[in-house]
């Protein structure tokens, strides 16, 4: 089955500090995977995506995420954070071996990012 | 280019009584995609629509429905509401669904049960 841990419901970061945010997942083939912010009263952004290819993907507003096939991670990141990247983020998967699961994302719980002043 | 509309914004509903939430994709998209999001349970996928036939559905009960009309807008339909409806129905759309394809998600529309 397919399955997303976000291991950290908060991280706190000062402003000009690297974040990270963690992501592990568990597919039965080869994953596609993704990450999402959730502003307050707002829907999902799409940030970044690993399909193939580069293990570092880079993304919207700074962000970048590095896949590591062998501890089944892939961790969001951001050399210098910004107070305006304080968001809940979400880690989703899709397992590109079962056809019967297109269109559908399987998402962690989400990390609720806080960068202070 | 617009992005993913979802009307209402916000739904008060008694108990018993039945609603039906609205969600036109980005022009072009043909897949659409319906979550519900609440504290407890997080994201939660309800169902896929492409081409006016459901492709995937999640685990919920029969109480919620949906269809996906030919211009590829979308609606979701509770019946018989629940205290536990309570939440936020997120629609996404995309070009066909395709696995390396990113969902893109409406503002949502936020349905309370009293």
């Amino acid at each position: 089955a397919q399955s997303v841990a976000q291991p950290e419901d908060q991280v706190n970061v000062a402003e000009g500090n690297p974040l990270t945010v963690k992501c592990t997942y568990s597919v039965s083939g080869n994953p596609y995977l993704f990450w999402y912010v959730q502003y307050p009263n707002r829907g999902l952004q799409f940030l970044l995506k690993y399909i193939t290819g580069d293990n570092l993907v880079k993304g919207s507003y700074g962000f970048e995420a590095e896949f590591n096939k062998s501890q089944t991670s892939f961790h969001l990141k951001k050399p210098s954070a910004l107070v305006s990247d304080s968001a809940l983020y979400f880690c989703a998967v899709r397992d590109v071996n079962r056809g019967s699961t297109l269109g559908r994302l399987y998402f962690g719980r989400g990390t609720q990012l806080t960068v202070w002043p | 280019k617009a992005g993913v509309t979802q009307t209402p914004r916000y739904l008060i509903k008694t108990r018993g009584q039945q609603v039906t939430l609205s969600c036109s994709p980005i022009s072009g998209h043909r897949s659409v995609s319906w979550y519900q999001q609440t504290p407890g349970q997080g994201l939660q996928f309800l169902f896929e629509y492409f081409s006016e036939t459901q492709r995937n559905k999640g685990n919920f009960p029969g109480r919620f429905s949906g269809r996906q009309f030919s211009n590829s807008r979308s609606e979701m339909n509770v019946s018989t509401l629940e205290l536990g409806d309570s939440a936020l129905y997120l629609c996404a759309s995309s070009l066909t669904g395709a696995g390396n394809q990113p969902q893109h998600f409406g503002d949502g529309t936020r349905l309370s049960i009293l």
